[in-house]
Parts: structure tokens; sequence; C-alpha cells
């Protein structure tokens, strides 16, 4: 079954601090990987999109790596501000073209002074 | 700002009441998602249009219907509404018809509040 599963659920770290967000999927075949980051009652912004052959992609701050032999992400966030409290989703599109994306539930940070 | 916009950003309606969600897509965007999201609920996918054709269906009840006109606008009808219906509704669009390797990206949502 295709899925996409995040950990953890949500997580409390001190500004300042570093912080890892796993994400397994389990969607064959694979095309590609992307993290958002959806503040509250706002929509998704994409933070990066990894392919199979990417391992690692940063963008600012935010660094996503990829292991495609073992089907995992994850999202690691340096120096946290508090903007950075928000929820963030791991997506993998479904397989043969569909147009249809498969969420994970999300991992809510909360970043705090 | 992705580009993409929703009216109305807020709605409160009763139960059994019908309204209609506007999404423009980005500029050149063909394609049009629609998403819904319950308090602490992850993304749902609901309908895709390509150019004006229904591309991919999700989790759409029938009580719901969507539409993309020629001018790329879309809007999602949602009818007999039902306290379970209140939710953010998500719009995105991309330029193309399938999702692999291209971005969706996201407008800013319609709260929907059914009482």
């Amino acid at each position: 079954k295709n899925q996409v599963e995040q950990s953890p659920q949500s997580l409390i770290i001190l500004e300042g601090k570093n912080c890892t967000l796993q994400c397994n999927y389990t969607v064959s075949p694979f095309s590609n990987l992307r993290w958002y980051k959806q503040d509250t009652g706002r929509g998704p912004v994409s933070l990066t999109i990894m392919t199979f052959s990417e391992n690692t992609k940063s963008n600012g701050r935010y660094t996503a790596t990829l292991d495609a032999d073992t089907k995992q992400s994850s999202l690691h966030i340096t120096a946290s501000q508090l903007s950075d409290s928000a929820s963030y989703i791991c997506v993998v599109p479904r397989p043969g073209n569909t147009g249809k994306l498969i969420f994970g539930q999300g991992t809510t940070l909360q970043v705090k002074p | 700002d992705s580009g993409v916009t929703q009216t109305p950003k807020h709605l409160i309606t009763a139960t059994g009441q019908r309204v209609t969600l506007r999404c423009s897509p980005r500029s050149g965007d063909l394609s049009v998602y629609w998403y819904q999201q319950s308090l602490d609920q992850g993304l749902q996918f609901l309908i895709q249009y390509y150019n004006g054709e229904e591309r991919a269906k999700g989790n759409i009840l029938e009580r719901f219907s969507a539409q993309q006109f020629p001018d790329l606008h879309s809007e999602l009808n949602l009818s007999s509404l039902e306290l379970g219906d209140s939710a953010l509704y998500f719009c995105a669009s991309s330029s193309f018809g399938t999702s692999s390797g291209y971005e969706q990206f996201f407008g800013p949502g319609t709260r929907l509040t059914v009482l």
C-alpha cells in the first residue's frame, strides 16, 4: 500500500536549537519527495523537491536528505527561529501519473523562546 | 505569495446550505487541484482539473462538485452542507497535468464554518 508516515507527530524545541524530522514512504515506483511547510491556517509552501538520485538538498537553514534504498527522508532545521513554528508535511506523488499526491500527516513543530 | 488566489477567505453558513469557493491558478498553470483539511487533519485530495477537463478524483463527496472554466479559474461547489464539512479548503495549481516532478503551488485557503 502506498503510504507516507512522519515522525514525530509533534516536537517542541528552544529557539536556536536544531531538530530533525523523519519521513518514511512505501510508494513504488518512486519519482520524487517534497517537503512543505504549513503555517497555521495558511496554505503549504514548498521547501524542497528531491528526486531519487539526490541525497541532500539545502534551502537556507533547511536541509533535506533522501535514502531511496531505505525509503527514508529527513528534514533538518538548523538554528531554529520562532518563525519555524509550523507543520512540516512530507509528500510523495502517487504512481501512475494520476496527478494525485500522498501526504504524510505532518510534524507540528513549536519553537519556544 | 504563491500566485494562487482563493475567495472568499472565510465563509460562515448554516447546515443544508450551498456555497461556492473560487480559485484562480498561477498565470500559465493549466492544472487546478482542490484539497480539504479538517481540524488537525492532513490534506485530503478532492479533485483535479486540467485545462478544463476533470483529470483525477479523490475522496470527493457526491454533494460536492467542481469545474474549471475556459479562463482556467475553478469553482468548488458544496451543497447540503453538514457540520462535518467545516474545514479549510485549499486550491493548488501546477503547470502540467501530472504531479510527478512538477510542483503544486497552494493558495491561502478558504475557511468554511458550517453552523
